[in-house]
C-alpha cells in the first residue's frame, strides 16, 4: 500500500535562509514522486517530479529534491527562501492514483 | 488558455440543496479527476474519468455525482447538500490513464454549506 507522511505540518524560515520540507513515502513499487505547491486560495502548480530517471530532480523557482531509496525519502529543498515562496507544499506518491499527503505550510519571515 | 477551468470559483449554498461544479480541461487529456480538500488541507480523491469511463470510485456518498458529457468536461453534481460538504473541490487531468503522469489542476471551487 502507498502512503505519504510529511514530517511537518509547518516549517519557518528567514528570508534567505535554506528551506527544506520533508517526505518519507512507503510503495510497493518503484513509485513516481511529485511536489505540488499551492499559494493561498489557488490551485495546485507541480513543482517537480521523480520518475525513476536522475534521482536529483530540479523543478521550478529553484527547488530540487533527493530520491532516496533506501531512506525512502523524497525531500524538497531551496537554497534561498524567498517572500513568495510562503505557501502550502504537497509531496505525492503515485502508483495506480495519486496519494497526497497532508501538506507543509511554509512561512517566510522577513 | 486556461488549462483546466472549474465554474463557479465560489458556491454559497443552503443545506438541502442541489448543486452542480463544471471542469473543462482544453490539454487534450484522457482522464479526468475530482479532489476533495477538507479543512485541514487534506487532498483526497473522489472520481476519475478516463474517455468518459470511470475509473475510480472512492468511497464517496452517493448524493455525489460525477458526469462526463465528453473527454473534455467532467462535471460534479451534488444532490442534498450537508454541512460537510463543505470543502474545497479540485478538478484535475493527466494525459492516459496512467496515474504516474503530471496531473494538472484547475483553481478550485470553494463550496461552503450554511
Amino acid at each position: 500500500a502507498q502512503s505519504v507522511t510529511q514530517l511537518d505540518s509547518h516549517v519557518s524560515v528567514s528570508e534567505g535562509t535554506p528551506v527544506l520540507l520533508r517526505c518519507n513515502y512507503s510503495s510497493s513499487y518503484s513509485p513516481s514522486l511529485f511536489w505540488y505547491v499551492q499559494h493561498p486560495n489557488k490551485g495546485l502548480q507541480l513543482l517537480l517530479k521523480y520518475t525513476s530517471a536522475a534521482t536529483l530532480v530540479k523543478g521550478i523557482n529553484g527547488f530540487e529534491a533527493e530520491f532516496k531509496k533506501s531512506e525512502t525519502s523524497f525531500h524538497l529543498t531551496k537554497p534561498s527562501a524567498h517572500m513568495s515562496d510562503a505557501a502550502e507544499y504537497f509531496c505525492v506518491v503515485s502508483e495506480n492514483q495519486f496519494y497526497f499527503g497532508t501538506g507543509t505550510s511554509l512561512t517566510v519571515i522577513p | 488558455d486556461t488549462a483546466v477551468s472549474q465554474t463557479p470559483k465560489y458556491l454559497v449554498t443552503q443545506m438541502g440543496n442541489d448543486k452542480s461544479i463544471k471542469c473543462e480541461q482544453n490539454l487534450g487529456h484522457d482522464t479526468m479527476y475530482w479532489y476533495k480538500q477538507d479543512s485541514k488541507k487534506f487532498l483526497k480523491i473522489m472520481f476519475s474519468y478516463n474517455n468518459k469511463e470511470l475509473i475510480i470510485n472512492e468511497t464517496v456518498p452517493n448524493r455525489f455525482s460525477p458526469k462526463s458529457p465528453d473527454k473534455a468536461h467532467l462535471n460534479l453534481h451534488i444532490n442534498s447538500l450537508e454541512l460537510g460538504d463543505s470543502a474545497v473541490y479540485f478538478c484535475a487531468s493527466n494525459p492516459s490513464d496512467l496515474a504516474r503522469e503530471t496531473q494538472y489542476f484547475g483553481p478550485g471551487t470553494r463550496l461552503l454549506v450554511l
